[in-house]
């Protein structure tokens, strides 16, 4: 079974601020996409970038890039010049196929303080 | 705006009580999910549909019974709840392909008396 896990809990950075996230997993497939959700005071969980496996190439989306790392099973994220309203909890998914539809392994997510 | 939308948004129930939590997406999306989400804990799977058919159930215990009548719609039929039971329902869709990515509602923030 798959696992993804976030070692940061909270993280608290000051506005236009670089910061990192991490995630780390595990699988033994060889292909497959993760992805990184934000769900802020709100509760809707959105999209905020994803990654496929076969790509070498960095996924970036604006502010928001990630440094995959395939060998050692790594996947942060870095917010760049960060902004109030990236104030929310963020999520690191493992995606696993399933027949017709798909499944999220979520880590256990850090909480982002970005403070004025 | 969301995409996927939740009805209600808020629900208080007692443990006697029979409610449904509503879920409708116009996004020609095949595949729709439930997930349960505890305070601060990331969202739990309970079940799949894909084709408006069952797919995955993830061993959740029967007073949660979900319904797909069609391809936009998605129930949760809730009877004789627990307050263990009050959480954040999310609902989800995707397309049926295993690369795209899942679009979340607002949720139904549930409270079992």
């Amino acid at each position: 079974a798959q696992t993804v896990t976030q070692s940061q809990p909270e993280m608290s950075v000051q506005e236009a601020e670089t910061v990192t996230l991490s995630c780390t997993y595990d699988t033994s497939e060889n292909n497959y996409y993760l992805f990184w959700y934000k769900q802020p005071p709100s509760r809707q969980m959105i999209l905020v970038i994803r990654q496929e496996a076969y790509k070498q190439q960095n996924a970036t989306e604006n502010r928001f890039s990630v440094n995959f790392q395939k060998a050692a099973k790594s996947f942060s994220l870095k917010i760049s010049d960060s902004q109030l309203g990236d104030t929310a909890m963020y999520f690191c998914a493992f995606m696993e196929a399933i027949q017709g539809a798909q499944k999220l392994v979520f880590g256990q997510g850090t909480r982002l303080t970005i403070n004025p | 705006d969301t995409e996927v939308t939740q009805t209600p948004k808020h629900l208080v129930m007692g443990m006697t009580n029979k409610k449904s939590l509503k879920c409708e997406q116009h996004m020609g999306h095949r595949a729709m999910y439930w997930y349960k989400q505890k305070a601060k804990k990331p969202p739990e799977l309970m079940f799949v549909y894909s084709y408006e058919k069952l797919s995955i159930n993830e061993s959740v215990p029967s007073r949660f019974s979900p319904e797909c009548p069609n391809s936009s719609l998605l129930n949760l039929h809730l009877h004789a709840l627990q307050p263990e039971d009050s959480a954040l329902y999310l609902c989800a869709s995707s397309r049926a392909t295993s690369n795209q990515p899942q679009h979340f509602g607002d949720g139904t923030r549930l409270s079992i008396l």
